[in-house]
């Protein structure tokens, strides 16, 4: 089965602080995914990466940035972490498309940051 | 732009009974649809998906959903809900056809009473 993993579950930050959270998956991905749920609003995508290094924006990369250094992970960086930014964020993994028996998303847990 | 619209936010059944949960979407063509099951404290997972071909897929859990073309719609079903179903359900679309750049609705919470 495929793993997906978050360094934390739950997360409390100052306003102003750097912030990391970190994501691993264990089948060898091409993709991975950083998204933000917040209720009414459904998941939102933040960033996607298609390759080691390799970056594309998402619908609200506003105030993120990631990393992408090695195939396995994938990090997603506050730079200066405020309080609009407490929310559930959630990793997914995809396998290249010819990898692929399906085309689902395999998501992490979740980490739960709160921003005071 | 593509759009996900799950038109209930909130949805309570009593066990047993059956179960339809809808989404709509918006898009010229036909997109992958996906519906995806959050259990509280959990990450999502896949319940079924339609590509193509056969529009009534069956997933896990006992799930099904119906691909409507004329209603832009992919509702899911359950004809007898278990207190284990109890979850928050989204519906999902992807236009991208590679790098699964989806677009989720808001989710549809359920609750199941005894």
């Amino acid at each position: 089965d495929v793993k997906v993993t978050q360094s934390s579950r739950y997360l409390v930050k100052r306003t102003g602080e750097k912030v990391f959270l970190e994501c691993v998956q264990d089948m060898d991905h091409e993709n991975m995914f950083w998204y933000r749920q917040d209720p009414g609003l459904g998941l939102r995508l933040i960033y996607f990466s298609y390759d080691v290094k390799m970056k594309e924006k998402g619908d609200i990369p506003e105030g993120y940035s990631v990393s992408r250094e090695k195939k396995e992970r994938f990090s997603l960086i506050l730079e200066s972490a405020s309080t609009n930014q407490t929310s559930m964020y959630l990793c997914a993994s995809l396998p290249a498309i010819q990898e692929r028996t399906g085309d689902e998303q395999y998501f992490g847990p979740g980490t739960r940051l709160t921003v005071t | 732009a593509q759009s996900v619209t799950q038109p209930d936010i909130h949805i309570t059944v009593s066990e047993g009974a059956s179960l339809e949960l809808r989404c709509n979407y918006s898009y010229g063509a036909t997109p992958y649809l996906f519906w995806y099951v959050q259990s509280p404290g959990q990450g999502l997972q896949l319940l079924l998906k339609y590509f193509s071909g056969d529009t009534l897929v069956q997933g896990i859990k006992g799930f099904e959903a119906e691909f409507k073309r004329s209603q832009s719609s992919f509702n899911l079903r359950k004809p007898s809900v278990h207190w284990s179903d109890a979850a928050e359900y989204f519906c999902a679309v992807d236009i991208s056809g590679g790098y699964q750049k989806v677009t989720f609705g808001i989710g549809t919470k359920l609750q199941v009473i005894p």
